[in-house]
């Protein structure tokens, strides 16, 4: 399944660092999301863009910053991140209002912070 | 918030044996996915369960999505290496601008030769 791409497929950072993670969705879907997966740990929702408007944001730290600037394509920018927060960082997209699908996956992007 | 529990967490079966595991929630949802995830990518979608009481098959995969609509059981009939891998059920509720989906933790199952 390529309908979601996400670069870089792994990036290390020191806590002082800035980066962005890149996620682009090629199935023509209205909606996009960010999970965090963590190990032992459910997948855990953090922001969700639908028509390119924020609907969600799960209580995530402010060191993340996501960003929306089409329906295609999802940003995830980081900044002074603390080492627990080194996790495989999921994009999805759905298209909405809802139907029988459902949302769909990209590959992630490792994360580690030193 | 909403909670699945999934079991069991690990499985080890040989080769050619059915495997079977479910999740249980407190909270109702109006969908039931299983998704399949390999070692170093995303969640793939394998199963998806609409209705309370659907049996859906996808090859040797078999769900169900429970009557009272806070479980689901998925089993996998004769297995083979490839099936190695996290499974994740996870239930969803869609409101209409976006769906929200709530994961278990995960079965992790290896298939031995």
């Amino acid at each position: 399944e390529t309908g979601v791409t996400q670069t870089p497929r792994h990036l290390v950072m020191g806590m002082t660092n800035k980066k962005s993670l890149k996620c682009e969705q090629h199935l023509g879907h209205n909606a996009m999301y960010w999970y965090k997966q963590s190990a032992k740990k459910p997948l855990e929702l953090m922001f969700v863009y639908s028509l390119e408007e924020r609907v969600e944001n799960n209580s995530v730290p402010s060191r993340f910053s996501p960003e929306c600037p089409n329906s295609s394509h999802l940003f995830l920018h980081l900044h002074t991140l603390q080492p627990e927060d080194s996790a495989l960082y999921l994009c999805a997209s759905s298209q909405e209002p809802a139907s029988r699908d459902t949302q769909y996956f990209g590959p992630g992007t490792r994360l580690t912070v030193l | 918030g909403q909670q699945l529990n999934q079991s069991p967490q690990s499985m080890f079966i040989q080769e050619g044996e059915d495997v079977s595991m479910n999740c249980t929630s407190s909270s109702i949802f109006n969908t039931w996915l299983w998704y399949k995830q390999d070692p170093g990518e995303g969640p793939v979608l394998l199963i998806a369960l609409y209705k309370a009481g659907e049996l859906t098959s996808n090859g040797r995969l078999t769900a169900q999505f429970g009557i009272t609509r806070k479980d689901s059981f998925l089993n996998i009939s004769a297995s083979i290496p490839s099936d190695v891998g996290i499974y994740f059920c996870a239930g969803q509720i869609s409101s209409g601008s976006a769906r929200q989906l709530t994961f278990g933790s995960g079965t992790q199952l290896t298939v031995l030769p």
